[in-house]
């Protein structure tokens, strides 16, 4: 699987968006973004993940360029529950394991 | 629905014992991974397990073995603990091993070794 590279952390405001960035330019053309969290001492939470066109589900939105080099994952009204270690993972659907890839991941802190 | 459950949720273990780790899937999901996670870091894949069959194994030395029972549940087994060993233990299970889009995590066994 691709190696993704993620800012360490950054901070957000209450109530506005927060653009986590995920820079993925080995990434194949079989291979997905994914995107989970971890709220501290809690198992690590599915948020959503895509191949080439955005996403949007309940919890975000996903942005992928169209050379799919990065990918944006977009909280669009942060609250506090929202702090977190955000993942982002490369991810091939063939093969023969299906493990998921964490690397170190961005710390967000939505602050009051 | 209940999601993954583990058990137990804290244990404390000397060097050189042996430690068993439970989990259960939720309701209906037949794959189950393993995964390590130190203070600090991101999870590391330890093992997979679909239809009671090992599909994958991360790069863990052969202390580390899991297995996967008729109604899905999964145990890990680690032996001659080491202090290294200490950790965050979290199970993982999907619909079906391959084709399943994402993982759902339980809460986690912490592992402390003395």
């Amino acid at each position: 699987d691709a190696k993704t590279t993620q800012p360490p952390s950054m901070d957000c405001a209450e109530g506005r968006a927060a653009n986590l960035p995920c820079n993925h330019s080995t990434i194949s053309g079989n291979e997905y973004v994914y995107w989970y969290r971890q709220i501290h001492s809690q198992g690590p939470q599915y948020i959503i993940h895509g191949l080439k066109n955005n996403e949007t589900n309940e919890m975000a939105s996903l942005i992928i360029t169209e050379d799919r080099k990065s990918s944006t994952l977009i909280l669009p009204h942060a609250t506090l529950r929202d702090t977190a270690v955000y993942y982002c993972i490369v991810r091939a659907l063939e093969g023969s394991a299906r493990q998921l890839t964490f690397g170190s991941g961005t710390q967000l802190t939505v602050l009051p | 629905d209940a999601g993954v459950t583990q058990s137990p949720t804290h244990l404390i273990k000397t060097r050189g014992q042996q430690v068993t780790l439970r989990c259960s899937p939720i309701s209906g999901h037949k794959s189950v991974s393993w995964y390590q996670q130190v203070l600090g870091q991101g999870p590391q894949f330890i093992f997979q397990y679909y239809e009671k069959e090992e599909r994958g194994r991360g790069n863990f030395p052969d202390r580390f073995s899991a297995r996967q029972f008729p109604n899905y549940s999964s145990e890990l087994n680690v032996n001659a603990l080491l202090l290294g060993d200490s950790a965050l233990y979290l199970c993982a299970s999907s619909l079906i091993a391959g084709i399943s889009y994402e993982q759902y995590f339980g809460p986690g066994t912490r592992l402390t070794v003395t």
